[in-house]
């Protein structure tokens, strides 16, 4: 079964320092892999999707992504947070029968001055 | 810029009582998906309609719950009675050609509710 793991609950980082957010999947075939950002009390905005080819996938508000299939990994790197960066962000996998999508737990970004 | 539309934003009710919850997707969006979103934790999906026929109510708690999208476009939700665990987002998404193994999923800022 699909399934996406976040191990980060919540992560803080100093307003202009590097940004890592980890995301590891389980999935049978070759994912679709996403990232979305959730600001309080929104929805969720797509950052940046991965299907196949190059591995280092870019984004939107500077973030990129690097599929590592050998460490089932689609981690989420912006080389300098800003302020506005601070929200909830989600990994997901999308199984491509039925369009559906199986989200992480999430991982709260805080940025500080 | 097309949105998906959700009302209300935010909701308070007493256990036992019904709510419901409405979605407007973007238009000419063929399928729409309502998720629940339990705080600190992802949106799982309740359910998923292709036009006005339900194509995934898998994990739609159906003795409380039900959803409805008569004409295939605006679509309710609805919960009756609603319990404590009830407690959530509810985020509704659509997205445009059902004939593809993938389409981008277009989030709505969902409806916060509260269950007293």
């Amino acid at each position: 079964a699909q399934s996406v793991t976040q191990p980060d609950i919540h992560i803080t980082v100093s307003e202009g320092a590097s940004l890592e957010l980890r995301c590891n999947y389980s999935y049978g075939a070759t994912p679709y892999l996403f990232w979305y950002v959730q600001s309080p009390g929104q929805g969720l905005q797509l950052l940046l999707k991965y299907f196949s080819g190059d591995t280092l996938v870019q984004g939107i508000k500077g973030f990129e992504a690097e599929f590592k299939r050998s460490q089932s990994s689609f981690n989420l790197r912006k080389p300098s947070v800003h302020w506005s960066d601070a929200a909830e962000y989600f990994c997901a996998v999308h199984s491509n029968t039925g369009n559906q999508f199986y989200f992480g737990t999430g991982t709260s970004l805080t940025v500080i001055p | 810029e097309a949105e998906v539309a959700q009302s209300p934003r935010y909701k308070i009710t007493e256990k036992s009582q019904a709510v419901a919850f409405w979605c407007d997707p973007i238009s000419g969006h063929a399928t729409l998906y309502w998720y629940r979103q339990i705080l600190g934790q992802g949106p799982e999906l309740l359910v998923q309609f292709q036009d006005e026929s339900v194509v995934d109510d898998s994990q739609l708690p159906k003795d409380r719950f039900s959803a409805e999208r008569l004409k295939g476009v605006d679509s309710t939700l609805k919960i009756q009675p609603a319990e404590l665990g009830d407690s959530a987002m509810y985020l509704c998404a659509s997205s445009l050609d059902p004939g593809r193994s993938y389409n981008e999923q277009f989030f709505g800022p969902g409806t916060r509710l509260t269950v007293l």
